[in-house]
């Protein structure tokens, strides 16, 4: 089955300083990855659309100076969160659907559960 | 309003219980249906893909889908302490590619 590998698993970093989150699609090739984001007891949260060779599309309401999303090949896409704070403490779960199968599943990565102290 | 309803429980029954997992939505543009279960501290993992309106079975797990009343719902038959999971409903429409998410439904299943 189609996998996606997300790294880290888990971070913690200060307040002030950026980190990167990397995700793979294995064993397929992914035109298209997306960035979720999921607070403790609630459902997930689309931030952006990743789109391979092209600018993301964010959502409403998410800054993409603070997000940065990159997706270079049609198997990476990394979300960069800069000066974070502790606010943007959470959990970041990215998926990517198979680019050879149309409308298809997502398929989601582990998460990364983000600490920022 | 939201375009995804899904009650989020918490739901608890006994070990070989039926278990009835239900979403309502509002947008006709949806036209494909997924559910996922995400165990704590994990992504989702796709446990089900449904298109039309009807029954679809895999395994223990049912997938029933009435577009003409907006109406999904996941069953599982002889439920299991490892289905002890959030359970997510997610319809997508036809012509985008991206997913809209109910709230889940937290399940457990106690032994």
């Amino acid at each position: 089955g189609a996998v996606v590998s997300q790294h880290p698993s888990w971070v913690i970093c200060k307040s002030g300083t950026s980190v990167k989150i990397e995700c793979r699609s294995l064993d397929f090739q992914a035109t298209t990855m997306f960035w979720y984001r999921q607070f403790p007891k609630q459902s997930l949260m689309l931030m952006a659309t990743s789109n391979e060779g092209s600018k993301a599309t964010y959502e409403q309401g998410v800054e993409k100076d603070k997000f940065l999303i990159n997706h270079a090949s049609l198997t990476l896409s990394t979300l960069t969160v800069t000066s974070a704070h502790p606010e943007d403490s959470s959990f970041y779960i990215c998926s990517a659907r198979d680019r050879g199968q149309g409308v298809s599943p997502l398929h989601f990565g582990n998460g990364t559960r983000l600490t920022v102290t | 309003q939201k375009e995804v309803e899904q009650d989020p429980g918490p739901l608890s029954v006994p070990e070989g219980a039926i278990v009835s997992l239900n979403c309502t939505y509002s947008n006709s543009a949806f036209q494909y249906f997924m559910w996922y279960r995400q165990y704590s501290r994990k992504g989702p993992e796709l446990l089900m893909y449904t298109y039309s309106s009807g029954n679809k079975e895999d395994g223990r797990f049912t997938a029933q889908v009435d577009k003409s009343s907006k109406y999904i719902s996941l069953f599982i038959r002889d439920s299991q302490p490892s289905d002890s999971a959030t359970y997510l409903c997610a319809p997508v429409e036809t012509s985008g590619s991206r997913l809209t998410f109910g709230e889940g439904t937290q399940l457990t299943v106690n032994p």
